[in-house]
């Protein structure tokens, strides 16, 4: 089974502060992916990687950086929090190089930024 | 803009009988659409997808419908089950570029 982990499961955070989000997948994907679930908005795509050391922009990146230094591990970071980015992160990973391939999720961080 | 839409927010059925979740979209170059279904404290699972040269996919009790002149598609559950409890997401992708997720509906299956 695929399996992608997330660091913390519940994170709180001050305003200002440096925060990494950490997801690691054990299935050799090629793309990985960051999300955040916002009620009312659905999931949005913050950032994805489709190999090692390369990144793309989603539709929301302002605010947010991200590291892929190995294969199975994709950092989110967010350069200074502020509490507009409290919301429920999900990490993602598929296979091919394709958007159609299934996403295999993990199972989110919900962090609060006060 | 939201380019796919699930209008409903919430839905709820009594077990057995079937369950319609609706998503629309905008887009007229998205071609292909999938679901997926959310438990608490868990991350979305795939449930099923369809691509727009086809107007029906089935999968077991799951049936996925698209209308692609009204940019409508429906995911069909019969029968509702209480472990379809869940929150059921659509997303679309056009030629390939990054998915487009709906709001979400939230399914309630009463025994």
């Amino acid at each position: 089974d695929v399996k992608v982990t997330q660091s913390s499961r519940y994170l709180v955070k001050r305003t200002g502060e440096k925060v990494f989000l950490e997801c690691v997948q054990d299935m050799d994907h090629e793309n990985m992916f960051w999300y955040r679930q916002d009620p009312g908005l659905g999931l949005r795509l913050i950032y994805f990687s489709y190999d090692v050391k390369m990144k793309e922009k989603g539709d929301i990146p302002e605010g947010y950086s991200v590291s892929r230094e190995k294969k199975e591990r994709f950092s989110l970071i967010l350069e200074s929090a502020s509490t507009n980015q409290t919301s429920m992160y999900l990490c993602a990973s598929s296979p091919g190089t394709s958007w159609y391939d299934e996403q295999f999720f993990g199972p989110g961080t919900r962090l609060t930024v006060l | 803009d939201q380019q796919v839409k699930q209008n409903s927010p919430s839905l709820s059925v009594q077990e057995g009988r079937i369950s319609i979740l609706n998503c629309d979209y905008t887009n007229s170059m998205f071609d292909y659409f999938l679901w997926y279904k959310k438990y608490p404290a868990e991350g979305p699972t795939f449930l099923i997808s369809i691509s727009s040269i086809k107007d029906k996919n089935e999968d077991g009790r799951f049936t996925v419908f698209l209308n692609k002149s009204a940019k409508h598609l429906s995911l069909h559950i019969v029968p509702s089950q209480p472990g379809d409890s869940a929150v059921y997401f659509c997303a679309a992708s056009a030629g390939a570029q990054k998915l487009v997720f709906g709001q979400g509906t939230r399914l309630t299956i009463n025994p």
